[in-house]
């Protein structure tokens, strides 16, 4: 147990549904990052979150969208979803707003039928 | 972040050392390397960082050479649960995220 949480493990939903995402990150840490990985691609990053706060955004689409809460957890919401957004969505968490010591939880994994 | 390149894959024997290469000519003086590993469908796991000592810890040894221009991360004794792929990773010195390239897909067999 890495101390980060995401709910759901696992997620079947059709296509232009919305889906919301849930991490909570390890105790202290105020940074959450989300992550995409589709099927034999890299991990791609899609926004961070400092104390409640967006810090950066990546390759994020206008279709996905995540905020993180005073208590700190943060969801990750992608709607109107498609066949390619099938994928692992991870969630990691660190200290500090730098690089440094992410942990990571075990994923969502996605599936859009 | 600085460009790092690494070999696509590796295979190692179990019981014997990995040694995984990571180039990263470009590297800045206060930019550090950080290794992580994804064992499959995991989350990626962090193993060590550093800046310019050799730096080790219970997962692993990594090894800078002088000019910092490349780095190698060593399992010393590598089992069959190290397979995994191994990212190094050299993030800018303004960059608030860890930017993932393809990594080495180490393959430790029996």
């Amino acid at each position: 147990d890495s101390g980060v949480t995401q709910t759901p493990k696992h997620l079947i939903t059709a296509t232009g549904q919305r889906v919301t995402l849930r991490c909570s990150p390890r105790s202290g840490d105020l940074s959450v990052y989300w992550y995409q990985q589709s099927l034999d691609q890299g991990l791609q990053f899609l926004i961070h979150y400092y104390n409640g706060e967006e810090r950066a955004k990546g390759n994020i689409l206008e279709r996905f969208s995540a905020q993180q809460f005073p208590d700190l957890h943060s969801e990750l919401n992608l709607s109107s979803l498609e066949l390619g957004d099938s994928a692992l969505y991870f969630c990691a968490s660190s200290a500090s707003q730098g690089p440094y010591g992410y942990t990571f939880g075990s994923g969502t994994r996605l599936t859009v039928v | 972040d600085a460009k790092t390149t690494q070999p696509t894959s590796m295979d190692c024997a179990e019981g014997r050392a990995a040694n995984l290469p990571c180039n990263h000519s470009t590297i800045s003086g206060n930019e550090y390397v950080y290794w992580y590993r994804q064992i499959h469908s995991q989350g990626p796991q962090y193993i060590i960082h550093g800046l310019k000592n050799n730096e080790t810890n219970e997962m692993a040894s990594l090894i800078i050479t002088e000019d910092r221009k490349s780095s190698t991360l060593i399992l010393p004794h590598a089992t069959l649960r190290d397979t995994a792929v191994y990212y190094c990773i050299v993030p800018s010195g303004s960059a608030r995220q860890l930017t993932f390239g393809s990594g080495t897909q180490l393959t430790v067999l029996p």
